[in-house]
């Protein structure tokens, strides 16, 4: 089964650092960008950013770059997010997900498999 | 960065037909057929439901149609079924400052 799995959720204060995680299984982890993206309580989708775990480019979303640093690590078939000095408003839901179509064909069509999200609080 | 727009809900009775819009821009739906759909039930993930404008992922049932015409995409749901109720999300690709990808909004059904 092809499958994108998270880690926990995670607690954290302002200006602590964290680095969450997201582990493919059942297809080749270097075919396929992965993604990251946003949801706030109660609030839409954001897409964050995408890696091609085979070479590590990265592309971001204007709105998160500089704020996050999205990494992955082939050998363990696993993509990372993560943030050097969080802030209150980093409180949210963050799902990774496999882009659809094969690495060669690009990185800007839809994302077809899910991770189950990780909830970030951040609160003093 | 800007969303591309969408109602922030709609509603409809089991049986009926619904459609969603997804307004963007030139820079956007309107110059790429990279729109996608998703579909997520409160307290899950995003579901694709529909990507490359009117393409339906394998599982998904033919009651789901996507079309695009401009700078606006369409999701339509006909025959509406309880297990419909959920929010929608589109995306599109985007070249308005640099290249990336944009979600819209999103929308609530809710099945009366």
């Amino acid at each position: 089964e092809v499958q994108l799995v998270q880690s926990g959720a995670e607690v954290k204060k302002p200006g602590e650092s964290l680095k969450i995680s997201c582990k493919g299984s059942g297809y080749s982890f270097i075919n396929y960008w992965i993604g990251w993206v946003r949801q706030m309580p109660g609030k839409g989708l954001e897409w964050m950013g995408i890696i091609y775990p085979g070479d590590s480019d990265t592309r971001y979303s204007p709105s998160f770059q500089g704020q996050v640093t999205i990494s992955a690590d082939k050998s363990i078939s696993t993509a990372y997010l993560q943030w050097s000095s969080l802030k209150a408003s980093d409180t949210a839901i963050y799902y990774c997900a496999r882009h659809r179509l094969h690495y060669t064909s690009g990185w800007f069509d839809a994302f077809d498999i899910w991770g189950q999200g990780t909830m970030v609080t951040v609160s003093s | 960065q800007s969303a591309l727009t969408q109602p922030p809900s709609v509603s409809g009775s089991p049986g009926q037909s619904v459609t969603i819009s997804c307004t963007g821009t030139s820079s956007d739906v309107g110059s790429y057929n990279r729109v996608s759909w998703y579909q997520q039930p409160p307290g899950t993930a995003p579901k694709l439901m529909i990507y490359e404008v009117s393409n339906r992922p394998s599982g998904v049932p033919d009651r789901f149609s996507g079309s695009k015409s401009g700078n606006t995409a369409s999701l339509t749901i006909s025959g509406l079924q309880a297990e419909d109720e959920a929010d929608y999300y589109c995306s599109s690709y985007t070249s308005s400052s640099t290249f990336y990808v944009v979600f819209g909004g999103g929308t609530k059904l809710t099945v009366l």
